[in-house]
């Protein structure tokens, strides 16, 4: 089974542009969580989607949001983009029902100048 | 709310040493606990997880950990440490009822010496 894939890899933005990222998680899997990770704060969860529906949210300001489709892909968007949003953001998938385990992708990395 | 410590940032070992990260957690209800591993420029890898039952739980590349409740310690071992250990290293905590959303500790970047 092919892992969690994660678009683009690299991103270099500057302050005030918008970016969007996407998840696709592993075949059979509906939820896709995202997750922020730098170096200050360590990794921080943002949201959680399941069957298209934001199941949980971080402690995130409404710059940052994310959808999930009808085949499980999940977008998450960053608005107005500060120095300070510079990071890695990972997404993981898991399955719905029994003992979850989140399976992580490579990340995303994200620079704003 | 759900909170995980990891005492030591670093932590650094001889190669074939006893390999001990701490990880102490906090709950209201008796959580699921993972620890997970991040080598340079990747995401995290699981290495090992409790749920229910048994205490003692064993992972990948033979590392393993011991559910203590009565201490709220999840502590990864490993008997002889190898080179390719070498990376960053993350307890984490979810409610049963809330598994979608992981909290993590701080990390512990194990350095091994040759």
């Amino acid at each position: 089974k092919a892992g969690v894939t994660q678009t683009p890899r690299y991103l270099i933005k500057t302050r005030g542009q918008q970016v969007t990222l996407s998840c696709s998680p592993i075949s059979g899997h509906r939820s896709v969580s995202w997750y922020q990770q730098t170096p200050g704060q360590g990794l921080q969860f943002l949201f959680e989607y399941f069957s298209e529906t934001q199941r949980n949210k971080g402690n995130f300001p409404g710059r940052f949001s994310g959808r999930q489709f009808s085949n499980s892909r999940s977008e998450m968007n960053v608005s107005t983009l500060e120095l300070g949003d510079s990071a890695l953001y990972l997404c993981a998938s898991s399955q719905t029902t029994g003992q979850q385990t989140q399976y992580f992708g490579p990340g995303t990395r994200l620079l704003v100048l | 709310a759900q909170s995980v410590t990891q005492l030591g940032s670093h932590v650094s070992v001889s190669e074939g040493a006893l390999v001990l990260l701490r990880c102490n957690y906090s709950s209201s209800v008796p959580p699921y606990l993972f620890w997970y591993v991040q080598y340079p420029n990747q995401g995290l890898q699981l290495l090992l997880k409790y749920t229910t039952g048994a205490t003692l739980v064993k992972g990948i590349n033979g590392f393993e950990a011991e559910f203590k409740k009565s201490e709220t310690s999840f502590h990864l071992t490993k008997p002889s440490a190898h080179m390719s250990d070498a990376a960053e290293y993350f307890c984490a905590v979810s409610h049963p009822s809330n598994t979608g959303k992981l909290i993590f500790g701080q990390g512990t970047t194990l350095q091994v010496k040759p």
